[in-house]
């Protein structure tokens, strides 16, 4: 596609239910990262995905949160039992990859947890 | 543990004067460098990349590289209130970015 993708734009879940939330990646982009944005903070990293290379999951905060790419493209981040604290905007951006790091955003996704 | 530092603001910049953005950065093999702007509620949105050291001029905007001293910068000519929204520093350490936090811009009437 002509950006990155993200869906859905909002979610509000229940406390304690799992959510996963979906990027697909500008074509060709082989590095795609996960961020979280809490309100008026920076940006958290998540996760890093690079080709075929074992992902750089140094960021995730706790083992409810899980992230896949499959094909290496579309990945979904998975968040199980869900807490208030979990409740942020999740940013996915993508990159050429190796040699070019210039990331594009997707326009995010809002999860409220009530 | 790489680092990018930024003043996190608010920097108050009169409508037409010069708004000059400043972050460091701690990996001194990083070879490049971004700045993104995120209005309120939107993502970040890439706006500069370097890689040389000097100035690079896009616009209103240059954004300036000095890797021996590990600083670069981000000047804004003409401001304009449209410009006022944070603008965040990204560094490549080892492929991956490395952020700093940001400096909320206001730009006043």
């Amino acid at each position: 596609g002509a950006g990155v993708s993200q869906s859905p734009s909002n979610k509000v879940t229940e406390k304690g239910k799992d959510v996963e939330l979906r990027c697909d990646p500008i074509s060709g982009h082989t590095a795609l990262y996960w961020y979280r944005q809490s309100l008026g903070q920076g940006l958290e990293f998540l996760i890093y995905f690079q080709g075929n290379s074992a992902p750089d999951k140094s960021g995730l905060p706790s083992d409810r949160f899980s992230a896949e790419r499959t094909g290496g493209s579309v990945s979904t981040l998975t968040i199980q039992r869900t807490q208030q604290e979990d409740s942020a905007v999740y940013l996915c951006a993508s990159s050429h990859g190796t040699g070019n790091t210039e990331a594009f955003f997707g326009q995010g996704t809002r999860l409220t947890v009530v | 543990q790489k680092e990018v530092e930024q003043n996190s603001g608010p920097l108050s910049v009169p409508e037409g004067a010069i708004a000059s953005l400043n972050c460091t950065y701690s990996d001194r093999v990083s070879q490049s460098f971004f700045w993104y702007r995120q209005y309120s509620g939107k993502s970040p949105e890439l706006i500069m990349s370097i890689y040389s050291n000097g100035d690079k001029e896009d616009g209103r905007f240059t954004a300036q590289l000095n890797k021996a001293s590990q600083y670069v910068s981000l000047l804004i000519r003409d401001s304009q209130p449209s410009d006022s929204a944070t603008y965040l520093c990204a560094v490549d350490s080892n492929y991956q970015l490395i952020w700093g936090a940001g400096t909320k811009l206001i730009i006043k009437p």
